[in-house]
């Protein structure tokens, strides 16, 4: 069957530092594999997605970046990371069928 | 951009009404899709509607689609304690090469038991 892991659970990091955040699904092959971010109480904004190795859209210009290094891990990466960036990060797959899969998020406070 | 705007943002509800959510969106779609998030967890996907439906249930979900809106609703019938959740509407603008799934800003249902 079908699995998602992404990790950590929860970080707090300071201002400036460096951050990775690592998706990886088991089960399927070729995924279409996204990262979301959630503010509290809010929606999901689609941050960056990718249809293959090497392939990645992003949605909103900003101070983070991604990585599709291997067909089922997504890299969500920062050099430095600002206040602005907390939130709650979610990844999500989907194959075959219009259908995501998502990850238990990583809640990443910026201090 | 979000494509989808979901209505009302709140809702609070006794056990065994029902919920009535409703959503939004932009540009031609070939089906939209219900999630459901727990607080603090990932999304789950409840339900698909394709644009050549106009209604479908599920248990007691039920989830109409008006392509000449561009509106969609869910319906939970006889609503439970653990119904409570935040309830997202998800869709996918038409055509060859589309994959930005993208989602409104939710409907946080309380079910008061």
């Amino acid at each position: 069957s079908q699995t998602i892991h992404q990790w950590p659970a929860t970080l707090v990091q300071p201002v400036g530092s460096p951050l990775s955040l690592e998706c990886t699904v088991e089960g399927t092959s070729n995924p279409n594999l996204y990262w979301y971010r959630q503010a509290a109480g809010r929606g999901l904004q689609l941050l960056f997605y990718s249809v293959g190795i090497g392939q990645i859209s992003s949605e909103v210009p900003q101070n983070l970046s991604a990585s599709r290094p291997q067909d089922r891990q997504f890299i969500l990466s920062s050099k430095k990371l600002l206040l602005s960036d907390s939130g709650f990060y979610l990844c999500a797959w989907e194959s075959g069928q219009p259908r995501a899969f998502f990850g238990q998020g990583t809640r990443l406070t910026v201090v | 951009s979000q494509q989808g705007e979901e209505d009302p943002q709140a809702l609070s509800i006794q056990e065994g009404e029902n919920a009535t959510m409703n959503c939004s969106y932009k540009t031609s779609i070939n089906n939209l899709q219900w999630y459901r998030q727990n607080s603090g967890r990932g999304l789950v996907h409840l339900i698909l509607i394709r644009s050549n439906e106009r209604e479908k249930h599920s248990g007691r979900l039920r989830v109409t689609l008006d392509t000449s809106k561009k509106s969609s609703s869910l319906l939970i019938t006889a609503s439970r304690a653990a119904d409570t959740a935040s309830y997202f509407c998800a869709t996918r603008p038409a055509g060859a090469g589309s994959y930005q799934l993208t989602f409104g800003k939710g409907t946080k249902l309380s079910v008061i038991p």
